[in-house]
């Protein structure tokens, strides 16, 4: 089963901010927060990840409250391109690399509408 | 060029033939998985490897096998299709560099249908 819960689908209007949010309340304190999206049928694509402090970088934002029990993925502006299927995971690192073990849950459909 | 290539991209097959899904990574990337993904569903984790001699099973292992035949070749068997392993597969990679972001590299997926 998966380690998160997240809602299964959101209406985002475009140039608007989407938040997603996401529920991992039995996170392991080695685990980091992952968030990958799924456009249609395509491979994922790796958005953002963090352990407890808040990132940020080119795609998103993530929020993850202080006792890292649920964490919020911020798309600033959301634009028609990005309407996909959005998953939180938590992962173990070890040496840098993810260990395998990636659950990806159903995730959240986001529907951004003009 | 791709960083991750699978072939082939589509497939159709019978009930009971042997069935080999490639995937190829030019990332340099020590660790490889496969997965499959069924309508509305998540993915779920089929085998991984960490590197050439290191082969380990995933959630859904059962009916499948895999090979790595190099650092860069990672190859998933299906030895008797059967139709409930019609479904969306994809291959991964991620890097084990010490301080890596440890994010998975994803091919463009092989649709499978088994009739």
């Amino acid at each position: 089963d998966a380690k998160t819960t997240q809602p299964p689908s959101m209406d985002c209007a475009e140039g608007r901010a989407a938040n997603l949010p996401c529920n991992h309340s039995t996170i392991s304190g080695n685990e980091y927060v992952y968030w990958y999206r799924q456009i249609h049928s395509q491979g994922p694509q790796y958005i953002i990840h963090g352990l407890k402090n808040n990132e940020t970088n080119e795609m998103a934002s993530l929020i993850i409250t202080e006792d890292r029990k649920s964490s919020t993925l911020i798309l600033p502006h959301a634009t028609l391109r990005d309407t996909a299927v959005y998953y939180c995971i938590v992962d173990a690192l070890n040496y840098g690399g993810s260990q395998g073990n990636l659950i990806f849950g159903k995730g959240t459909k986001l529907s951004v509408k003009p | 060029d791709a960083d991750v290539t699978q072939t082939p991209r589509n497939r159709i097959t019978k009930t009971g033939k042997r069935i080999m899904l490639e995937c190829s990574q030019t990332k340099g990337h020590d660790r490889m998985y496969w997965y499959r993904q069924d309508p509305g569903l998540g993915l779920r984790l089929i085998y991984y490897s960490f590197d050439v001699k290191d082969i380990n099973k995933g959630e859904i292992s059962d009916g499948y096998s895999v090979s790595r035949q190099a650092q860069a070749k990672f190859s998933l068997s299906l030895e008797s299709a059967i139709p409930n392993q019609t479904a969306l597969y994809f291959c991964a990679t991620s890097d084990l560099q010490f301080g890596g972001r440890g994010e998975q590299f994803f091919g463009p997926g092989t649709r499978l249908t088994v009739l």
